[in-house]
């Protein structure tokens, strides 16, 4: 079956640091450039960052840019995104979400999502 | 940045009416709109990319149309499986850029 399956969210103090992981199964994870978007309780969507099929290409929002680090790792089929120096406004469910087949793209495949709470 | 506008903010519609939803760019991103619908607790799933091309296994009573900076997504013959909350995305530039969404209720 084709998914993705993020991990790794949870309560953390504000400048606390987290890191999230999606897991891909059931198509050609190499193929694809990958995303991070999140979602504020009760609000709607907001792309966080991207990263190219190889890894050599990442794009960011500036409200994360300097803090967040979006990579991956081919050979375990798996995204990441290091958050450090989180914020109250940093509290969200965060998706990991496929690109379509070219780079630039929309998402044409979401995970379930995973909390992330920045609370002291 | 693109900034994404959707009207209205919610839509009361009667199973197997119609409704048209509509999304504004504040400057072209040519057919590069997708749309997305969101249950409550669930994931975005997408409906429409490339502005008016039904995603896979999305029936065809969900339309997309537009380009440059207005777009409409169009349901016919609502079910109750199709209330819901919609959001149009563009992705023409970085960042990519989501509307606020319209809440289709009954």
């Amino acid at each position: 079956e084709v998914q993705l399956s993020e991990s790794g969210g949870g309560l953390v103090q504000p400048g606390g640091s987290l890191r999230l992981s999606c897991v891909a199964s059931g198509f050609t994870f190499t193929n694809y450039a990958m995303n991070w978007v999140r979602q504020a309780p009760g609000k709607g969507l907001e792309w966080v960052s991207s990263i190219s099929a190889s890894g050599g290409n990442k794009y960011y929002a500036d409200s994360v840019k300097g803090r967040f680090t979006i990579s991956r790792d081919n050979s375990k089929s798996t995204l990441y995104l290091q958050m450090t120096s989180l914020r109250g406004e940093d509290m969200a469910v965060y998706y990991c979400a496929r690109m379509g087949s070219s780079w630039k793209d929309y998402f044409d495949l979401w995970g379930l999502g995973t909390l992330v709470t920045v609370s002291s | 940045e693109v900034v994404m506008t959707q009207s209205p903010g919610t839509l009361s519609v009667s199973p197997g009416g119609g409704a048209t939803l509509s999304c504004r760019a504040s400057q072209g991103v040519g057919s590069s709109l997708a749309w997305y619908q969101q249950k409550p607790g669930q994931a975005p799933r997408l409906l429409i990319h490339g502005a008016y091309l039904r995603a896979t296994d999305i029936p065809s009573r969900f339309r997309g149309g537009g380009s440059g900076t207005a777009f409409t997504l169009t349901i016919t013959s609502l079910q109750s499986d199709d209330f819901a909350l919609y959001f149009c995305q563009q992705y023409s530039e970085w960042p990519f850029t989501f509307g606020p969404g319209t809440k289709v209720d009954i």
